[in-house]
């Protein structure tokens, strides 16, 4: 298997712009998980959903902030308009709990550079 | 609801030296433990967990973490570390037979390795 992979790897854009990650679960997972890494805040859970559905969003910063998931293979994490202090490494994650206890396979991250 | 306290933000020590990693968990029901690690420019990736069983586990490179559940700990240890175990260390908890998949990690620990 592949493992989770996101894209782009590395995004830089200017204050105001969209910005969309992208992130494909390791297939067979029904958990998929949008996390936030900083140095001022550690890690952060924004969001995360079961089967395709969002389960808790409480994590996500402001309205500014949407995911989706509109399949089993795909989720996207957005922010319009982006700002600098959204400047963070973002990590999607997925799991199969009734296999796998609730651990957690990472992807590599989109460090993400907003001026 | 869970909570993890990782007591030290930072660990520095000196190659070949002994490490511990401290971890204690806040729950009231019972629950999975897992040590994640995140090397530089990475995504994290579990490093042990504790599931059932034995209360001490092992991972393959010489990292151990025994859980003791009187004092809700999960302490990380190695009796000799390298240059190459510098990285960011999780600890985490899953409540038993949660359907939800999700975890609770602490705030990290970097563990910085000097020749």
């Amino acid at each position: 298997d592949a493992g989770v992979i996101q894209s782009p790897r590395h995004e830089v854009t200017e204050m105001g712009q969209e910005v969309t990650l992208r992130c494909k679960p390791i297939s067979g997972h029904d958990y998929l998980f949008w996390y936030r890494q900083t140095m001022m805040r550690g890690l952060e859970l924004l969001i995360y959903f079961n089967n395709n559905v969002p389960i808790d969003d409480s994590g996500m910063p402001e309205d500014r902030f949407s995911a989706k998931m509109p399949n089993a293979s795909f989720s996207t994490l957005k922010i319009q308009p982006s700002e600098p202090r959204d400047s963070a490494v973002y990590f999607c994650a997925s799991s199969f709990p009734r296999r796998a206890y609730n651990e957690q396979f990472f992807g590599p991250g989109t460090r993400l550079t907003v001026l | 609801a869970q909570s993890v306290t990782q007591l030290d933000s930072q660990v520095p020590v000196f190659e070949e030296a002994p490490v511990e990693l401290r971890c204690n968990y806040s729950s009231s029901v019972s629950v999975y433990l897992f040590w994640y690690v995140q090397y530089p420019n990475q995504g994290l990736q579990l490093l042990l967990k504790y599931l059932s069983g034995s209360t001490l586990v092992e991972s393959i490179n010489g990292f151990e973490a025994e859980f003791n559940k009187s004092q809700t700990s999960f302490h990380l240890r190695k009796p000799s570390v390298h240059i190459s175990d510098t990285a960011e260390y999780f600890c985490a908890v899953s409540p038993y037979g949660g359907s939800q998949g999700n975890l609770i990690f602490g705030k990290g620990t970097k563990l910085s390795v000097k020749p």
